[in-house]
């Protein structure tokens, strides 16, 4: 089955400084990767469509200029968090839509990254 | 507005059934998905309905009422490992996952 890969799984950073986040996929093609957010014991909350060779589409209320998403290849979003705060504190999940697939189902998602800023 | 429901919480034996319903108001549909998730991991795929009725994959069955915007998921014979978080999804008519709160199922032995 498809895979898609996150690095780093777990970060640990100070208050102020910016943490980056990578979204791959390793055996198939993505010209949209999704980026979501998600707090304990809450669901899912979408941060971010990614379009490869595109600007990505933000959610309302999520800062374009503090979350820079940057989808450069067909394999690999990146997720920066500038300046981060101890309120970014989250576990991040990208998911990324199977170029080839024809089906409704071909979204699959990244293991997720456990931010943690002190 | 867009709004999914699930219920927050639910309790079953091992070895039982159990239904977790879904109702959905979305603008557009263009399927509903239900995803496992374990505590401090990533969503699952678990199932795709777009059409009405019943598809079943082994223990775990979802259902689809597209006019009673309605959805099941069933699963037979539980495991302790089936104690996880299931997210119902749904895709409106931008292509976009709307998502449910997600239900807490605890199994007991």
């Amino acid at each position: 089955g498809a895979v898609v890969s996150q690095h780093p799984s777990w970060v640990i950073c100070k208050s102020g400084t910016s943490v980056k986040i990578e979204c791959r996929s390793l055996d198939f093609q993505a010209t949209t990767m999704f980026w979501y957010r998600q707090f304990p014991k809450q669901s899912l909350m979408l941060m971010a469509t990614s379009n490869e060779g595109s600007k990505a589409t933000y959610e309302q209320g999520v800062e374009k200029d503090k979350f820079l998403i940057n989808h450069a290849s067909l394999t690999l979003s990146t997720l920066t968090v500038t300046s981060a705060h101890p309120e970014d504190s989250s576990f991040y999940i990208c998911s990324a839509r199977d170029a080839a697939g024809g089906g409704m189902e071909t979204q699959y998602f990244g293991p997720g990254t456990r931010l943690l800023v002190l | 507005g867009q709004n999914i429901d699930q219920p927050t919480e639910m309790t079953a034996t091992e070895g039982a059934i159990v239904q977790i319903n879904c109702t959905y108001q979305t603008s557009g549909f263009n399927g509903l998905f239900w995803y496992q998730q374990h505590a401090g991991e990533a969503p699952t795929f678990l199932s795709y309905n777009v059409l009405d009725g019943l598809e079943e994959k082994g223990r775990f069955s979802s259902f689809l009422s597209r006019s009673k915007g309605y959805s099941y998921l069933l699963l037979k014979e539980l495991q302790m490992k089936d104690s996880a978080s299931y997210l119902c999804a749904v895709m409106d008519s931008n292509y976009q996952l709307i998502w449910g709160a997600g239900t807490k199922l605890i199994i007991k032995p």
